[in-house]
């Protein structure tokens, strides 16, 4: 099984909406990776997790939360988001930080 | 950081054509991915390729690390081929490039 499952597909939020973005996969990997990709643009990485630990924040507002709760999950909370964070939201996953990433279908978020 | 460039930006080719796409980038790196991106948005990985030749079908890429490239050829393109094709290259983290938009025409 190489699937990365990411739910919602898609997700329209107030600004002043809590929501969260979800993404697991059954392939044992043990990093695990949050990408925001605007249009016409390539994806640009947010968060990196290792064995469940946060190792990057790519310099990312606050009003995003990473949480990891074991080595097949991953979310990403939402809250206060601003109308320019309307995106498609991808995640992946790789066996060690550094191998092949696997990416999800993405979760396409509007803000207004 | 790493500097990944792609060409062409934009392709456009009859169907039955081939082609070329070209990923350029400023440092050495421990590997490289290539992805297709189809209009719903799913990244498919083509090759994982730090070095050397592989095929996939239709499909090949070349990785030369020594002068920091890699191409990927499609043969005998079809309208599905159509899309964005990236290259994205990885030391701890994965970098990609700006893309190469193809779109194959009937």
């Amino acid at each position: 099984d190489t699937e990365v499952t990411q739910t919602p597909k898609h997700l329209v939020m107030g600004m002043t909406n809590k929501k969260s973005l979800k993404c697991e996969q059954h392939m044992g990997h043990r990093a695990m990776y949050w990408y925001k990709q605007k249009a016409k643009k390539p994806p640009e990485l947010m968060f990196v997790y290792s064995y469940e630990k946060l190792s990057i924040n790519e310099s990312v507002p606050s009003r995003f939360s990473p949480e990891c709760p074991n080595s097949s999950l991953l979310n990403l909370h939402l809250h206060a988001l601003q109308p320019e964070d309307s995106a498609l939201y991808l995640c992946a996953s790789s066996h060690p930080r550094g191998d092949t990433q696997y990416f999800g279908p993405g979760t396409r978020l509007t803000v207004l | 950081g790493i500097q990944v460039e792609q060409s062409p930006p934009d392709l456009i080719l009859q169907e039955g054509a081939n082609s070329t796409l070209r990923c350029n980038f400023s440092d050495s790196v421990n590997n490289l991915q290539w992805f297709h991106q189809n209009p719903w948005g799913q990244l498919i990985n083509l090759f994982y390729i730090p070095s050397g030749t592989k095929q996939n079908g239709r499909l090949s890429a070349t990785t030369v690390a020594t002068e920091r490239y890699s191409l990927l050829y499609i043969s005998s393109s079809q309208t599905t081929d159509s899309g964005v094709y990236f290259c994205a290259v990885l030391n701890n983290d994965m970098r990609f490039g700006a893309g190469t938009r193809l779109t194959v025409k009937p």
